[in-house]
């Protein structure tokens, strides 16, 4: 069964930073493509940001909200995605939920972690 | 980017009665090399990541009851519940994965409920 668990949100401080993880299981980890989806409260879903497999590139491409703002990284001999938030606004906060990627369509999501951002 | 506009914004079904979402496109999502149309369909209940319901326009994944079905192509699709559930009560989007990068986008979402 596949499994993806995110962790790492907290409550920040504008400006500060911020390293999210999803831990992975029950899947090719390394074969995969991986995603960052985020829920603002009350909003919609938008997209943050993916990683291609290494077979594949291994590269990132990010929304433009948070372009040079946000990494996105894997660790594929530990089975987990990472992303490190840096320069948080307020309008990042939200649910982030970490998802896998096959052509382009989520097929699995974690339960996600609340990021607030807030002085 | 493309936009995903979505119709209507929340919409009240009698149990066992149908419920018709639309999704419009900013431009294609038909991959002509390929023929198939990059939309998918998500489901939210409320407190719940959201799940996967249908990709490339009209196949349901793996475990989605057979009363939801996708339609359209080109700029134009539809979500179709034919006879609503109480469990069917969620928040449903569209998202285009035809271009990409720059980005994945998603629908702004329609709510279901029960009358």
């Amino acid at each position: 069964e596949v499994q993806l668990v995110e962790s790492g949100g907290a409550l920040v401080k504008p400006g500060g930073s911020l390293r999210l993880s999803c831990a992975a299981s029950g899947f090719t980890f390394s074969g995969v493509w991986m995603n960052w989806v985020r829920q603002a409260p009350g909003k919609g879903l938008e997209w943050v940001g993916r990683i291609k497999s290494k077979i594949d590139g291994g590269t990132t491409d990010y929304a433009a909200p948070v372009e040079g703002r946000f990494t996105i990284s894997r660790d594929d001999s530990e089975n987990t995605l990472y992303m490190q938030m840096n320069s948080l606004k307020t309008e990042d906060t939200a649910v982030y939920y970490c998802t896998t990627d096959y052509h382009g369509m989520l097929n699995n999501w974690g339960q996600g972690t609340l990021v607030t951002v807030s002085s | 980017d493309i936009v995903m506009t979505q119709s209507p914004d929340s919409l009240a079904v009698s149990l066992g009665e149908r419920a018709t979402i639309n999704c419009k496109s900013s431009q294609s999502v038909l991959y002509t090399s390929d023929n198939r149309n990059y939309l998918a369909w998500y489901q939210q209940r409320p407190g719940q990541p959201p799940k996967l319901l249908i990709y490339w326009a009209s196949t349901r994944e793996s475990g989605v009851p057979d009363r939801f079905s996708g339609s359209g192509s080109g700029t134009d699709f539809t979500l179709t519940i034919s006879s609503l559930q109480a469990e069917d009560v969620a928040v449903y989007y569209c998202q285009q994965y035809y271009s990409t990068p720059p980005a994945l986008t998603f629908g702004g979402g329609t709510k279901v409920e029960i009358k």
